[in-house]
Order: C-alpha cells, then structure tokens, then sequence
C-alpha cells in the first residue's frame, strides 16, 4: 500500500522561528510531490509542487525538497509569521496516478 | 480565471435520498478526481479519471459512483447516503502526464442524517 506519513503531527513555534516539516513515503514511483497548506474549515492552497525530476523548488520563504531514493521531502518555511499558522499537507502522486495524502503537520506560530 | 467549482457547498440530507455533487473545471485538464476529509483520517481518494469514460477506484470508493461523460465535469453520486458517508469532500483535477499541480475545488460539506 503506497502510504505518506508526515512528522510531527503538531508543531508551536514562537515568531521568527525557522519551520521544518517532514513527509515521507513508501513507494519511490512517484510523478510528483505537492505541498499544500489548508486552513480551517477551508480548502486546499497549492504551496509547491516538485517533480519526481527535481531536487527542489522555492517560492518566496519557502523551500522544499525531494529526495525520492530514499522516500523523504521536507518543507522548510524560513523566518515565520503568525500568518503562517496552519496545516501542511504532503500529497504523493504515484506512477499509477492515484494521490495519497499524508495526515498533516499543524502549525502554530505564537506571536 | 482558472477554477474548480463544486456545488453544492453544503448539503444536509437523510439516510437513503439520493444525491449527486457537481465538479466542473474550465482547464481542459484530463485527470480529475474526488477525495473525503474526516478528523483523524485525513484526505483519501475515493475516485478519479485519466480522461472522459474513464474512471478507477481510489482508496475509498464503496457506496460512491462516478460518471465522466464530458471532459470538464466530474459528478459524485451517493445512490443510497449513509452517516458514514457525512464528510468534508474535495473535487480535483490536473493536467496530463503527471507534471501539472493539481487543481482542487472550495469543498462540499455534507451532512447525512
């Protein structure tokens, strides 16, 4: 079963911290790999997306890696703002095109 | 605007009645799909499709159905509701290959009484 876990389940930083959140997965066969945040009661907001080609991608202070030989990608959210505070979702697209999620990181930056 | 649209937003029904949710995108995007969120058990696929009267099972798709007749709409039927089935859902959609982000819609909240 192709399965995403994402560690830690709960994270509370105080502002200006630096974030890292960690997804990891079973089957190295993917297509791509996509960073969401959600908030709550809300939808998906597409952060990233790396391509099972890449190494890694940035957009503004946020960076995110891949490493698809050994199963690990790791969102790092530089110098963080109380805007921030959020769930982070992990999402694995498998060579069979199906998309599994991992369970979320939430976030919590204390002013 | 690029845009997945799913209506209705929110829907409170009874055991049995029949419903179906509506998912449309304006991408001309092959690979659509419908995922549940439940607390504790986050987002699970339950079906998706590599293009028009062509649709596979995702991890969850018992007491589901799904049509594609058209390119750009994607409905999810509940035949018969159950409360198991009250849940936060979530219609997709993506390019070809594999290369594209996807494209997820606002979210219906369904209630089944």
């Amino acid at each position: 079963k192709q399965e995403v876990t994402q560690i830690p389940a709960a994270l509370s930083v105080p502002e200006g911290e630096n974030l890292v959140l960690n997804c990891s997965f079973t089957d190295s066969a993917i297509y791509n790999l996509q960073w969401f945040r959600q908030d709550p009661g809300k939808g998906l907001t597409s952060l990233l997306l790396i391509q099972s080609s890449q190494r890694e991608q940035t957009s503004g202070r946020l960076n995110a890696s891949l490493d698809k030989s050994s199963g690990r990608s790791t969102l790092y959210i530089a110098a963080s703002q109380p805007g921030d505070s959020a769930t982070y979702l992990c999402a694995v697209l498998f060579d069979d095109y199906k998309l599994s999620f991992g369970a979320g990181t939430t976030v919590t930056v204390r002013a | 605007e690029a845009q997945v649209t799913q209506n209705p937003r929110y829907l409170i029904t009874v055991t049995g009645k029949k419903l179906t949710v509506t998912c449309s995108q304006n991408m001309n995007h092959e690979y659509m799909s419908w995922y549940r969120q439940d607390p504790g058990l986050g987002l699970r696929q339950i079906y998706y499709s590599m293009n028009v009267e062509v649709t596979d099972k995702g991890d969850v798709p018992e007491g589901y159905k799904v049509s594609r007749k058209e390119k750009r709409n994607f409905p999810l039927i509940l035949e018969s509701p159950s409360p198991n089935q009250t849940s936060l859902y979530f219609c997709a959609s993506m390019g070809g290959g594999g290369s594209d982000t996807q494209y997820f819609g606002p979210g219906t909240r369904l209630t089944v009484l």
